[in-house]
């Protein structure tokens, strides 16, 4: 079975120009989450969807990240202007449902580095 | 708010040792707990869990109890291996109108053969 897809991999990019990382949850869960990893700062819940909707984007840094989920099987991660501080690897997870007990399931991540 | 602190690393051990990491998390209510395992280069995976008071969690001889009275989800292995080296982390997760699972910082194992 597939797992969480994400893309690209690793992305190298020169401080403000614009970032888009993809992610592709398994098929039927309905729970998608962003993630953010560094070594500072551990791993930080960026934003998550239930059923394509946003439902709290408190953890998003600022206005220079966006994200969306146009529908049940792709969201994009979007920072513009992308600065050095934003270097991380980020993850997309996918879950079914919002109950409590469940297990997330993570992609292997796109490792970012600004210049 | 909700949080969760784990020790700190490394930890370094000889392979067949006894692992412990410990864990305690701050939340209302009756939060379910997890240990996930982070492989380099891979993204975390679910170890073991237990969605309420007294469960024992258990996986690939890793185990660990929800203490309800210490807050405590601390994860132990009576024999580690040299494959089990990785980062550890602890979470927690509830449904409070919404859906969050807040991890701890994570701990490095090193198993030495």
């Amino acid at each position: 079975d597939a797992g969480v897809i994400q893309s690209p991999r690793h992305e190298v990019t020169e401080m403000g120009q614009e970032v888009t990382l993809r992610c592709k949850p398994i098929s039927g869960h309905n729970s998608l989450f962003w993630y953010r990893q560094t070594m500072m700062r551990g791993l930080e819940l960026l934003i998550y969807f239930n059923n394509n909707v946003p439902i709290d984007d408190s953890g998003m840094p600022e206005d220079r990240f966006s994200a969306k989920m146009p529908n049940a099987s792709f969201s994009t991660l979007k920072i513009q202007p992308s600065e050095p501080r934003d270097s991380a690897v980020y993850f997309c997870a996918s879950t079914v449902g919002l109950a409590g007990s469940g297990e997330l399931f993570f992609g292997e991540g796109s490792r970012l580095t600004v210049l | 708010g909700d949080s969760v602190t784990q020790m700190e690393g490394p930890v370094t051990l000889s392979e067949e040792a006894f692992l412990t990491i410990n864990c305690t998390y701050t939340a209302t209510g009756y939060p379910s707990l997890f240990w996930y395992v982070q492989y380099p280069g891979e993204g975390l995976q679910l170890l073991l869990k237990a969605t309420k008071a007294d469960d024992k969690g258990s996986n690939k001889g890793f185990e660990a109890t929800y203490r309800k009275e210490t807050t405590s989800f601390h994860l132990e292995k009576g024999s580690v291996q040299v494959s089990d080296s990785a980062v550890y982390f602890c979470a927690l997760s509830r449904n409070t109108g919404g859906f969050k699972t807040i991890f701890g910082a994570g701990t490095r194992l090193f198993v030495k053969a």
